[in-house]
């Protein structure tokens, strides 16, 4: 079943413009990851970030974590054609349970 | 690239015959865990390794699905009997595990994309 639900399921920007992806999910975990996937590839991880943090930045990319509602944000600013591809999120739970549960993804278009 | 390879990228096959795929870890990395990925939706997880040692199974690898792991390194998944449903991208990711560590990073291969006819 999928934990996370990302939002919104499509999103279509121009280049130069940020993109602020959200997820959603149900159970508490214990990190929370964004992964980037290019369309009929493998995914490429992009950040993790732990359940104790609030805030993460690497390059482009800034991800906030809201242990409380359960939701978590990426954004990518200055975004690039080659940005678009679909992103998800993915948690685990700890508790001995190594598996990540991903949402559904958000379609990112970046419009050269 | 990651460094985790699988093979082969595509496979076609023709429903009830069973097939079977490879992945290659990160040399150094001792967790291996596959997932499945059909159109439209995020990675589902089926099952994952600790060295040779298979520790966690999903309740959707059903009996037909096996996986192996044999010396700690690569991998194998077999579907037997296979159906039409199990048309998907079969993904593979790899980790290293250090004892009271912190949750690691999955790094994933490329994918085996299985269409079955």
């Amino acid at each position: 079943s999928q934990q996370g639900e990302e939002d919104p399921q499509a999103l279509s920007i121009q280049e130069g413009e940020n993109a602020t992806m959200n997820c959603s999910y149900k159970t508490s975990i214990n990190n929370l990851q964004w992964y980037r996937q290019n369309s009929g590839r493998g995914l490429v991880h992009l950040i993790l970030i732990r359940s104790n943090e609030r805030e993460k930045h690497s390059g482009r990319l800034r991800v906030t974590l809201d242990t409380s509602k359960k939701s978590s944000s990426l954004l990518i600013t200055a975004s690039r054609a080659a940005d678009t591809a679909s992103y998800f999120c993915a948690t685990d739970s700890g508790a001995g349970s190594y598996q990540l549960t991903f949402g559904k993804g958000t379609k990112l278009s970046v419009i050269p | 690239d990651t460094g985790v390879s699988q093979d082969p990228r595509h496979k076609i096959t023709k429903r009830g015959q069973n097939v079977t795929f490879r992945c290659d870890p990160i040399s150094e990395h001792n967790r291996l865990y596959w997932y499945r990925q059909t159109l439209g939706q995020g990675p589902e997880f089926l099952t994952y390794f600790q060295n040779e040692a298979q520790l966690e199974k999903s309740r959707l690898l059903s009996d037909r699905f096996s996986a192996e792991r044999p010396k700690g390194s690569f991998s194998t998944l077999e579907i037997q009997r296979t159906e039409q449903g199990d048309s998907a991208m079969y993904l593979c990711a790899s980790s290293l595990y250090i004892a009271g560590g912190l949750q690691e990073t999955q790094y994933f291969g490329p994918g085996t994309r299985l269409l079955v006819l």
